[in-house]
């Protein structure tokens, strides 16, 4: 069955400074691969997915993503963080019929 | 904006008592899929309706049930509700294996 694993259940930066978050899945077939942000009492907003068109994935509010099957690995990154990004990050994978996620990561921004 | 709506925002039940949570998918999705976040974890995979069939189940017990109606709408039904059903329930509604789009959800305590 497919997974994912977050690293880092919290992660930091200040204003401006690149963002990373982490990471890995877990799958028998080539896998449709997401990530997620959730605001404070809101529902999931999709920024970004991979679905082996290609490997660099562009989002939305300047987020990508880049697939490497060679270390089962999907990270997010920003060249610039806003104070606007501070949000919780979900990745997940679909092979079928449902969506697995990690457990996510809390971007905080420091000014 | 998703087009997802989810009705009601915020629901408080006793133990034992039974909801139903309501959900309006985006119009020519023909996937329904539910999903349970509890405080401060990532979203469980409770089930998916496609043409109003169930089409894939997580681990979750059986009264846990719902339904799709042809009108895009579909329900979450929680019998016997238990303490740790208390969680923010999520609605998502797509094409198949391909995004979903998610609505902002429905808060449920159970006392």
């Amino acid at each position: 069955a497919q997974s994912v694993t977050q690293l880092g259940s919290h992660v930091s930066v200040s204003e401006g400074a690149l963002v990373l978050l982490r990471c890995n899945y877990s799958s028998s077939v080539p896998p449709y691969l997401f990530w997620y942000v959730q605001y404070p009492n809101q529902g999931l907003q999709l920024l970004l997915k991979y679905t082996s068109a290609a490997t660099l994935v562009k989002g939305i509010n300047g987020f990508e993503a880049e697939f490497k099957k060679s270390e089962t690995s999907f990270h997010l990154t920003k060249p610039s963080a806003h104070m606007s990004d501070a949000a919780e990050y979900f990745c997940a994978v679909s092979e079928k019929n449902d969506m697995r996620f990690g457990a996510g990561t809390r971007l905080t921004v420091k000014p | 904006e998703t087009g997802v709506t989810q009705s009601p925002t915020h629901l408080i039940k006793t133990r034992g008592q039974q909801v139903t949570l309501r959900c309006s998918s985006q119009s020519g999705h023909n996937t329904v899929s539910w999903y349970q976040q509890a405080l401060g974890q990532g979203p469980q995979f409770i089930f998916q309706y496609y043409r109003e069939e169930e089409n894939g189940r997580g681990n979750f017990p059986p009264r846990f049930s719902g339904l799709q109606f042809p009108n895009y709408s579909s329900e979450l039904n929680v019998n016997a509700l238990e303490l740790d059903d208390s969680a923010l329930y999520l609605c998502a509604s797509g094409l198949a294996t391909d995004t979903q789009y998610f609505g902002p959800g429905t808060r449920l305590t159970v006392l």
